[in-house]
């Protein structure tokens, strides 16, 4: 089946725009997650969904950064202000059950490089 | 804070030898780890997992083991082969977390 497909693959924008990052998640899958990897260090948590509410955003690194998750499927991850700072790769992952559990793995789409300029 | 820590940033071993990449973390709440394998320009792949009622996991060429005790997992990879140069990701979580934490990752190269 397909996995998780994210879209741009590729984004460059100047600093201050806004940005919209999409992740389609694995079909049945109920949670949702959304890490930012910066480059030589791995996945960094940055907001997690239970169907279509935020369960836990304390990763987001600050108040430009939102995500949505309007039908409990695919997310948006929004960047109002873009920063250089803010120039990483943005990872989704859908796992199949709602907390972090066994036999529940995370499953990652390829993610979106994003290049704030 | 650094819950999950890989310090090894980089592995070269020779095909056919053994890999073991390494892996600690700090938190005792932590019941379930897995490894990622990632390459470049894709996101990581699931490529095997354990929870802390075991000590070992096997699935084919990989092994993880885990000590509670030291807060240490490491993954053995038997034969090694060129196709395994990756990274490498250790990350854990459990029950009480909504969230996987991530070591930083073992750049593994497999020389032929």
């Amino acid at each position: 089946g397909a996995g998780v497909s994210q879209t741009p693959s590729n984004k460059v924008t100047e600093k201050g725009k806004y940005v919209e990052l999409r992740c389609d998640p694995i079909s049945g899958h109920t949670a949702l997650y959304w890490y930012r990897q910066s480059l030589g260090q791995g996945p960094e948590f940055l907001i997690y969904f239970q169907g279509t509410g935020a369960a836990d955003d304390s990763g987001l690194p600050n108040d430009r950064f939102f995500a949505v998750r309007p039908e409990g499927s695919v997310s948006t991850l929004k960047i109002q202000r873009t920063e250089r700072g803010d120039s990483a790769v943005y990872l989704c992952a859908s796992s199949l059950t709602a907390r972090s559990s066994y036999n529940s793995p995370l499953h990652f789409g390829n993610g979106t490089r994003l290049t704030v300029t | 804070d650094q819950q999950v820590k890989q310090n090894s940033p980089s592995l070269s071993v020779q095909e056919g030898r053994i890999s073991i990449l390494n892996c600690d973390y700090t938190n005792s709440m932590f019941d379930y780890f897995l490894w990622y394998k990632k390459y470049p320009a894709e996101g990581p792949t699931f490529l095997i997992s354990i929870s802390s009622i075991k000590d070992k996991n096997e699935d084919g060429r990989f092994t993880v083991f885990l000590n509670k005790s030291a807060k240490h997992l490491s993954l053995h990879i038997v034969p090694s082969q060129p196709g395994d140069s990756a990274v490498y990701f250790c990350a854990a979580s459990g029950n009480n977390f909504n969230k996987f934490y991530f070591g930083s990752g073992t750049k593994l190269n497999v020389k032929p």
